[in-house]
């Protein structure tokens, strides 16, 4: 079945290191996001990609970056200069940046700092 | 930029009531998403509105767009635990540079009471 996954699930990070989420989708999307949901705050767009080897900031990107070498894969780096990382980490897709069926979420990573 | 504001932010209702979920924008809507999430996991689409007094069902939630296209609607008729959740809309929006994404509501948070 096609779909979009997110690894791992949960992840726990010391304060100072970088870690990498994981996003892969085998839908054949050319559009990908990344989104970060917090208590309160709702969803907000971190980065997003409409096309491989394209990427734009969303509107929290500051701490974090991305790479889209293949068009399967969107993988987030959380870097040390994110001051609050702590959060629920959403990656989608889409055929098209404004698609009548909606994104396709994955299921989350919940990112803990410790 | 373009905000959504979704009311009301939680709500408890009786197993079988009906209940009304509103997401109003400061401008106009050209793309109404409605997405629900169970906690911790990802966001299912629902339905997606365009026009103007348009109308759409899914089972038994159905959503409104406005005819003025700055507010909609989501209603669900003989509410079930299953319904339990939380509703977030979603708005087409267009940044500086050209580029098409879409921007979330905080979310309505809704339980069900058997």
């Amino acid at each position: 079945d096609g779909g979009i996954t997110q690894s791992p699930k949960y992840l726990f990070r010391k304060e100072g290191q970088n870690v990498t989420l994981s996003c892969e989708q085998n839908l054949n999307h050319d559009a990908m996001y990344w989104y970060r949901q917090d208590p309160g705050q709702g969803l907000r767009l971190i980065y997003y990609s409409q096309i491989v080897n394209d990427f734009q900031k969303g509107d929290i990107a500051e701490g974090y970056s991305v790479s889209r070498e293949k068009k399967e894969s969107f993988p987030l780096t959380v870097t040390s200069a994110q001051k609050n990382p702590t959060a629920f980490y959403l990656c989608a897709s889409s055929i098209a940046p404004l698609d009548r069926d909606g994104y396709t979420f994955g299921s989350g990573t919940r990112l803990t700092v410790v | 930029s373009q905000e959504l504001e979704q009311s009301p932010q939680s709500l408890i209702v009786q197993e079988g009531k009906n209940l009304t979920i509103n997401c109003t924008s400061s401008k106009t809507l050209y793309g109404l998403y409605w997405y629900k999430q169970k906690y911790g996991e990802g966001l299912i689409f629902l339905m997606m509105l365009q026009k103007g007094g348009e109308e759409k069902s899914h089972e038994k939630i159905t959503a409104k767009l406005d005819e003025k296209k700055q507010q909609s609607s989501l209603h669900i008729t003989a509410s079930q635990p299953s319904h339990a959740g939380i509703y977030l809309c979603g708005a087409d929006t267009m940044n500086s540079g050209g580029y098409q994404k879409v921007t979330f509501g905080i979310g309505t948070k809704l339980q069900v009471i058997p």
